[in-house]
């Protein structure tokens, strides 16, 4: 149990445009899910939190207006990155919490070119 | 502000070699320590965990000991496999709101 899904898993799009990546846990309800960001060789970078039906909270420095998240279910957060530039290119991971504990999912790679 | 610091790497071994992979931590207040593993084209796993001093964590013939006195979970297995060859994360947490903290994740690689 405590599986958590991620899609695409890898995109490629168009600078200027915005791209959904959507985080689903697929057996079990998650009021929580976080969103992570992984630049090449380098750790995980906390970008934010998501409350199912409620504001996402975002970490110092993240910009809110260009990372929009919404969890709209308990199974399911989406980040936009909105207007993407080449600089947005990374591997994005979230992870839904379950019992205090998370669960991540296997990620997504997005090249902006 | 929370940080961990881990090995760097890559650290490459042999079939059946010991491994250690140093993690220390900065931290207000008391935090629950873990060790992820990334295994290639999969997400994080939680491996072990140990959420007060002197406790041990361990998993699949890994271990690490919550070392309060020294601010340090590092992690150890005494005969590695090539099926262990992963990417190993160091993390902490504070109880009050689960969010984790990442060391910056030390790449293994087994040999046969």
């Amino acid at each position: 149990g405590a599986v958590v899904s991620q899609h695409p898993s890898r995109v490629i799009c168009k600078s200027g445009t915005s791209v959904k990546i959507e985080c689903r846990s697929l057996d079990f309800q998650a009021t929580t899910m976080f969103w992570y960001r992984q630049f090449p060789k380098q750790s995980l970078m906390l970008m934010a939190t998501s409350n199912e039906g409620s504001k996402a909270t975002y970490e110092q420095g993240v910009e809110k207006d260009k990372f929009l998240i919404n969890h709209a279910s308990l199974t399911l957060s989406t980040l936009t990155v909105t207007s993407a530039h080449p600089e947005d290119s990374s591997f994005y991971i979230c992870s839904a919490s379950r019992s205090g504990e998370q669960y991540f999912g296997p990620g997504t790679r997005l090249t902006v070119t | 502000g929370n940080s961990v610091t881990q090995m760097e790497g890559p650290v490459t071994l042999s079939e059946e070699a010991f491994l250690t992979i140093n993690c220390t931590y900065t931290a207000t207040g008391y935090p629950s320590l873990f060790w992820y593993v990334q295994y290639p084209g999969e997400g994080l796993q939680l491996l072990l965990k140990a959420t007060k001093a002197d406790d041990k964590g361990s998993n699949k013939g890994f271990e690490a000991t919550y070392r309060k006195e020294t601010t340090s979970f590092h992690l150890e297995k005494g005969s590695v496999q090539v099926s262990d060859s992963a990417v190993y994360f160091c993390a902490l947490s504070l109880s009050n709101d689960y969010k984790l903290s990442f060391g910056a994740g030390t790449t293994v690689t087994v040999r046969a």
